[in-house]
């Protein structure tokens, strides 16, 4: 089955830096890609996602890079803020749609 | 509209006690979900429905059952609650030709 590695486990950084979050995947096969966010006490958030047949994707602040040929993709915050202090998961899966979740990220932005 | 919605929010249970976990959504969507999160493991899928009416394990499917009641409701059972089943247990759903989900609040279960 599909597995998926995430790093950092934790990421710190001040308000205005930009946060850069990687994941591998393992199934070539696997054509979906999304990323979501976990504040306290809440269920996981989409944010943002990629499809394979798309090298990056943006929204506002937030983007998403995938390298199909090396399988890994990444979420790129720019101007962090301090709401955007969370966990974050990236994901995969192929057209059945069940995700194979990372590890998760906790993101600190400190003010 | 609500989403989806998880009860109880917080339970705590002794070794060897049973209870269901209650999931419904009221977005008309076909598949449904039911995850654990531990911490430094991400959400690891215990059971889903893909419609009503099937359910397929997932990766962690050992010591759950699972029942999609109709199209709304997705329960999770666990009939002789471990302390290694102590977690947070998400349920999801999705949407026919989607491909995100829509998570619950969560619920936090402790077995002692």
């Amino acid at each position: 089955g599909e597995n998926v590695e995430q790093h950092p486990s934790t990421l710190s950084v001040q308000e205005g830096d930009s946060a850069v979050i990687k994941c591998t995947y393992s199934d070539s096969a696997s054509n979906y890609f999304p990323w979501y966010k976990q504040e306290l006490g809440k269920g996981p958030q989409l944010i943002i996602d990629i499809r394979s047949n798309v090298g990056e994707k943006k929204d506002q602040r937030i983007a998403v890079t995938l390298n199909k040929t090396a399988k890994h993709f990444s979420l790129h915050i720019t101007e962090t803020q301090p709401e955007d202090s969370a966990v974050y998961f990236c994901a995969a899966s192929y057209s059945s749609g069940k995700l194979t979740f990372g590890q998760g990220t906790i993101l600190t932005v400190h003010p | 509209n609500a989403g989806v919605t998880q009860t109880p929010k917080f339970q705590v249970l002794k070794t060897g006690q049973s209870m269901t976990l209650q999931c419904a959504q009221d977005m008309n969507h076909n598949s449904m979900y039911w995850y654990r999160q531990d911490p430094g493991m991400g959400l690891r899928l215990i059971y889903y429905s893909a419609s009503e009416g099937t359910t397929d394990k997932g990766e962690v499917p050992n010591g759950y059952n699972v029942s999609r009641l109709n199209k709304r409701e997705f329960s999770l059972r666990l009939e002789s609650a471990a302390p290694s089943q102590t977690s947070v247990y998400f349920c999801a759903s999705r949407g026919f030709g989607q491909d995100g989900y829509t998570f619950g609040s969560g619920t936090r279960l402790t077995v002692v």
